[in-house]
């Protein structure tokens, strides 16, 4: 089974809409990562989230675009806001399991195209 | 901050030997890793190896770490056609309150049967 099962696998959304990921780890764990993989590019980390307070945004992306819920120690949840084509990209969440080294693992990632 | 940085792409023959390079960016990394990406899938962890080692193999896989030049490589032995995919380095960032795992720009591997 999927150490982390990540929801929607794909989507096509309307301009100005909101979509919301979810990401559910099988194990408790203090940090969760989401990332934007935009067409043909690396992946960019777009916050870190820690149960109990606020997300920690990188540079180039805010909350009010890309809200994140963490509400225990094993689901969070990313929504895109207010979508444009431009955020038509991969999605993955990620974090280190209980008992697997310093792997970071990730989700399947979720497939958004927005017309 | 400043970009992992990977050649774009690299193609092989079946059989032979792959190396793909990486040069990372932070000196206090304590892991780096190495993923693979095949089309349309998710992310695999193939390995990582801890800074204070040169050298780590894991049965196909030998990773080499150069810290003085902040250079990390992959080697694939006996390379297959199944190892086509998109190859990225990654290394562990201090985020203050948390470390983060930082991409490289990834690498195209083609292998020509």
């Amino acid at each position: 089974s999927a150490v982390i099962s990540q929801k929607p696998s794909r989507d096509i959304c309307q301009r100005g809409t909101s979509l919301t990921i979810q990401c559910q780890v099988d194990s408790q764990v203090t940090m969760m990562f989401w990332y934007r993989q935009q067409p043909g590019q690396s992946l960019t980390l777009i916050a870190t989230a820690n149960q109990g307070s606020e997300a920690t945004y990188e540079s180039g992306f805010v909350i009010d675009k890309f809200p994140i819920s963490r509400p225990n120690l094993t689901f969070s949840t990313l929504t895109v806001s207010n979508m444009s084509p431009e955020d038509s990209s991969i999605y993955l969440c990620s974090a280190v399991p209980p008992g697997r080294g310093y792997g970071y693992t990730f989700g399947s990632g979720t497939r958004l195209t927005v017309v | 901050g400043e970009d992992v940085e990977q050649s774009l792409f690299l193609s092989v023959r079946e059989g032979d030997s792959s190396v793909i390079n990486c040069t990372y960016t932070d000196s206090s990394s304590t892991y780096l890793y190495w993923y693979k990406q095949e089309p349309g899938a998710g992310l695999q962890l193939l390995t990582y190896i801890f800074s204070n080692m040169d050298m780590k193999q894991d049965q196909r896989l030998t990773v080499l770490l150069n810290k003085k030049d902040k250079h990390l490589s992959l080697r694939i032995a006996d390379t297959q056609t199944g190892d086509s995919a998109i190859y990225f380095c990654a290394e562990i960032r201090d985020g203050g309150a948390t470390n983060k795992l930082i991409f490289g720009t990834g690498t195209l591997l083609a292998v020509q049967p």
